[in-house]
């Protein structure tokens, strides 16, 4: 069983529309909790960063974490074209300091908004 | 504030041949880290360093190998290169200290191919 789970995809939704994105994970030791966007040939780019449960809503975007359960999901209101790109989830279990550097990603969801 | 950058943006070499990218962090982000994405792993950590030092590695052969100058930037080397290294090389920064957590941005990555 991979350390996070993350369904590829594609996903094509109308602009408009509420997307969810999801990730499983199986190591309770994860404590932070990321969503990063990666348009093509680009890097990836940090949209959410949460620590531990419970939701964080920037703009139109709401990321939500459930430790109980080892879900997390990422939510966009208003879907808008500009949104198309792969979403990757990514963990990491460092408390203090240490190796923060090395997270465990999703292998990234791609998410299409048509006009 | 200008974001992480990495140089060269692509980069074909032949199998054997040995290659150095480099990567200029975020203005006052102390660690950095490196990571390799191809389509079918996706995200792979490599190492991290901070303050010079390497404080974790990924699993991979010793043909990769890295280091940070004392201005934070850094550089990895990949020697003997195979095939299978044909892949897109993202660097990260981060503020972390030794008592905190902080979020990786990354820069938008070294393209090499392997020939």
């Amino acid at each position: 069983q991979k350390e996070v789970e993350q369904d590829p995809g594609p996903l094509s939704v109308p602009e408009g529309a509420i997307v969810s994105l999801n990730c499983t994970y199986s190591n309770s030791a994860f404590q932070y909790f990321m969503w990063y966007r990666q348009y093509s040939r680009k890097g990836p780019e940090l949209l959410m960063y949460t620590y531990s449960s419970g939701n964080k809503e920037d703009g139109r975007f709401t990321a939500q974490v459930d430790k109980s359960s080892k879900y997390i999901s990422l939510f966009i209101r208003d879907s808008q074209p500009s949104d198309s790109a792969t979403y990757l989830c990514a963990m990491s279990g460092v408390r203090y300091g240490g190796s923060q550097g090395n997270l465990i990603f999703g292998k990234g969801t791609k998410l299409s908004v048509k006009p | 504030k200008a974001g992480v950058t990495q140089t060269p943006r692509y980069l074909i070499k032949t199998r054997g041949q040995q290659v150095t990218l480099s990567c200029s962090p975020i203005s006052g982000h102390r660690s950095v880290s490196w990571y390799q994405q191809t389509p079918g792993q996706g995200l792979q950590f490599l190492f991290e360093y901070f303050s010079e030092t390497q404080r974790n590695k990924g699993n991979f052969p010793g043909r990769f190998s890295g280091r940070q100058f004392s201005n934070s930037r850094s550089e990895m080397n990949v020697s003997t290169l195979e095939l299978g290294d044909s892949a897109l090389y993202l660097c990260a920064s981060s503020l972390a200290g030794a008592d905190y957590n902080s979020p990786l941005h990354f820069g938008n990555g070294t393209r090499l191919t392997v020939t």
